[in-house]
């Protein structure tokens, strides 16, 4: 994993759902991540989908893996000023090593 | 809670200058690692230890080194500090191979570095 492709900037409305979109590169990670930068912090952990699955569900977080296209989607439902930061994609450079592929990490603008 | 803290915040420091960065992790893990995050072009890895005296190039480990004499500390040092290594440098510790699924990385809060 390489090259992790993300957009650089999202504008929501408060309420509305946030969509956010990556690319990964190597079609053997069994793990893909999403990590949330808050303002003047580090990263956090968000979330993260196991490889066999399609989809997984944490409270407003929706994670939906396309395994056929390298694609990976994070969904936030009834977003909150609270979900403005910086998220990440990241997918394991191989699978059992200890290094992750950072994508550029998505803004996220929560507007009233 | 894990723990990772990085002792600067914020340096301003002058061309040609030797810099330490240094990060300590609380919780026994097992590897460290530096990266550099800036603006378009997210977390960039420098370098990643992953043992005590073990130590391994990332993507861009030009004008850097690492030294970890103990396991909880993991220093980054810029022997002659440049403009173009002005940037935030973020630690993260983790316990499990990051390819098993558990392995999270823990992150500190980042220091920022202005070279002038």
């Amino acid at each position: 994993g390489e090259d992790v492709e993300q957009s650089l900037f999202l504008s929501v409305r408060e309420g509305d759902s946030s969509v956010i979109n990556c690319t990964y590169t190597d079609s053997s990670s069994t793990y893909l991540y999403w990590y949330k930068q808050e303002p003047g912090a580090g990263l956090q952990l968000l979330t993260y989908i196991f490889s066999n699955m399609d989809m997984k569900q944490d409270q407003r977080l929706t994670v939906l893996l396309n395994k056929k296209d390298k694609h990976l989607s994070l969904r936030i439902a009834d977003t909150q000023t609270g979900d403005s930061a910086i998220y990440f994609c990241a997918e394991p450079i191989s699978s059992n090593d200890y290094k992750l592929s950072f994508g550029a990490g998505t803004t996220v603008t929560v507007r009233a | 809670d894990v723990k990772v803290t990085q002792s600067s915040r914020y340096l301003v420091k002058r061309t040609g200058e030797k810099v330490f960065l240094e990060c300590v992790q609380d919780m026994d893990h097992e590897n460290m690692f530096w990266y550099r995050q800036d603006p378009g072009l997210g977390l960039r890895l420098i370098y990643f230890s992953y043992d005590v005296k073990m130590k391994e190039k990332g993507d861009i480990p030009e004008g850097y080194s690492v030294s970890r004499e103990k396991k909880e500390r993991f220093s980054l040092i810029l022997e002659s500090a440049s403009t173009n290594q002005t940037s935030m440098y973020l630690c993260a510790s983790s316990f499990y191979p990051v390819g098993g699924g558990s392995g999270e990385l823990f992150f500190g809060e980042g220091s920022r570095l202005t070279v002038l």
